[in-house]
């Protein structure tokens, strides 16, 4: 069965600085890989994905993530982060076409310091 | 606007009674889900349903109950047997069981 380990529970950093949230998945077949963020009192947005390709992905608000199949990684990163980036942050897995659920990490709390 | 709706926004009941979450989607996706979410805590899977009429306990299902009448919706009743019911309860759906959820924007539930 595929997890997913994401190794912060929180994360502060200033304004304008980079900021990488750390994601580690365990799986023995090829899987998807999902970034969400949560707002306070909201529902989980999707931020980007990892399907099959490039491993490099993007969002349209500066983060990128890169699969790495040899580390079983997905680290999400923003070279700048802006005051409105404070969220929790969840990275997910899953199996392609199989029987499995998405695993959802237990979350990483982004707190932006002016 | 295509998306998922949840009603109300925020929920008292006192101990001891029954109460259902709404849950309601015009994304014409297949599979249907309800989580859990603690403070500090991630998400717990309670039901998932991956068609009308049809739907599977998920990881903490005990105290809980759903039904999928329609495609569009999927309502969750936490009963007086959930001993720990005061959460954020968060509804998502996805086209298929491998493609992304989607999510609405949950219901703070409060038993007193």
């Amino acid at each position: 069965a595929q997890s997913v380990t994401q190794l912060d529970s929180q994360v502060p950093v200033f304004e304008e600085a980079p900021v990488e949230l750390r994601c580690n998945y365990s799986s023995s077949v090829s899987v998807y890989l999902f970034w969400y963020v949560q707002y306070p009192n909201q529902g989980l947005q999707l931020l980007l994905k990892y399907l099959s390709g490039s491993t490099l992905v993007k969002s349209i608000n500066g983060f990128e993530a890169e699969f790495n199949k040899s580390q079983t990684s997905f680290h999400l990163r923003k070279p700048s982060v802006h005051i409105s980036d404070t969220a929790e942050y969840f990275c997910a897995v899953n199996i392609p076409s199989s029987a499995s659920k998405i695993i959802f990490g237990s979350g990483t709390r982004l707190s932006i310091r002016p | 606007d295509g998306g998922i709706t949840q009603s109300p926004k925020y929920l008292f009941r006192k101990e001891g009674q029954n109460v259902t979450l709404s849950c309601e989607q015009n994304l014409n996706h297949d599979a249907m889900y309800w989580y859990r979410q603690d403070p500090g805590q991630g998400l717990r899977l309670i039901y998932y349903s991956q068609i009308v009429n049809d739907f599977q306990k998920g990881d903490i299902a005990e105290g809980y109950s759903v039904s999928r009448e329609k495609k569009e919706s999927f309502p969750l009743t936490v009963t007086s047997a959930q001993k720990n019911p005061t959460a954020f309860y968060l509804c998502a759906s996805s086209a298929g069981r491998s493609y992304e959820q989607y999510f609405g924007p949950g219901t703070r539930l409060t038993v007193t």
